[in-house]
């Protein structure tokens, strides 16, 4: 069985730009999930969608947005890129809501110059 | 706001030795898990515990889950240098992540 996937794995953006950052999850799971992690932060939840429906929210500004597709693949935006917002940003999907078994995949390396 | 801790933040072993990792909150989580990240990896995920006192053994690591489910701890029996990586608690609540801030471990041979 594939893992969960991310693409693309490194990425360099200017301050001001936008970025896509796409997820698909393991065949057979519905939910895809969403985090930022940082040095000085750690791991902080960013959203989490089911069945294309976001479920739950984690405190992070409106720049941050995301999507499910009907085939459970999910896409994540960062709007207006911030020097912070450069970090590893992680997917994990899982068969049922609520982040209960998940698995992550290897993330995206997003850094903002 | 909840915070989950963990300690220590760096540790550094011979192969062989015993560890323990600590993780606790002043919140009550729903369950409690722990992962293992190694570089350039996403968390992979080594257990759930969800009772309170619960007791759970994978070969050499043990997992506690507090009584008052507010904190965690994860016990290395004669670790090895395969344990090297960063481990990770998370407290689950209403279907919300909140993860510690992780212990760096690394294991000398």
């Amino acid at each position: 069985k594939a893992g969960v996937t991310q693409t693309p794995r490194y990425l360099i953006k200017t301050r001001g730009q936008q970025v896509t950052l796409s997820c698909s999850p393991i065949s057979g799971h519905r939910s895809v999930s969403w985090y930022q992690q940082t040095p000085g932060q750690g791991l902080q939840f960013l959203f989490e969608y089911f069945s294309e429906t976001q479920r739950n929210k984690g405190n992070f500004p409106g720049r941050f947005s995301g999507r499910q597709f009907s085939n459970s693949r999910s896409e994540m935006n960062v709007s207006t890129l911030e020097l912070g917002d450069s970090a590893l940003y992680l997917c994990a999907s899982s068969f049922v809501a609520g982040n209960y078994e998940q698995y992550f995949g290897p993330g995206t390396r997003l850094t903002v110059t | 706001t909840q915070l989950l801790e963990q300690s220590p933040q760096f540790l550094s072993i011979q192969e062989g030795e015993n560890l323990t990792v600590y993780c606790n909150s002043s919140s009550v989580f729903s369950s409690l898990q722990w992962y293992r990240q190694e570089p350039g990896e996403g968390p992979v995920l080594l257990v759930t515990v969800v009772t309170g006192g619960e007791v759970k053994k994978l070969k050499r690591l043990t997992f506690q889950f507090g009584d008052a489910r507010k904190d965690s701890s994860l016990h290395i029996t004669a670790a090895q240098p395969g344990d090297t990586g960063l481990y990770l608690c998370a407290g689950l609540n209403a279907g919300k992540s909140t993860f510690g801030d992780g212990t760096t471990l690394t294991v000398k041979p």
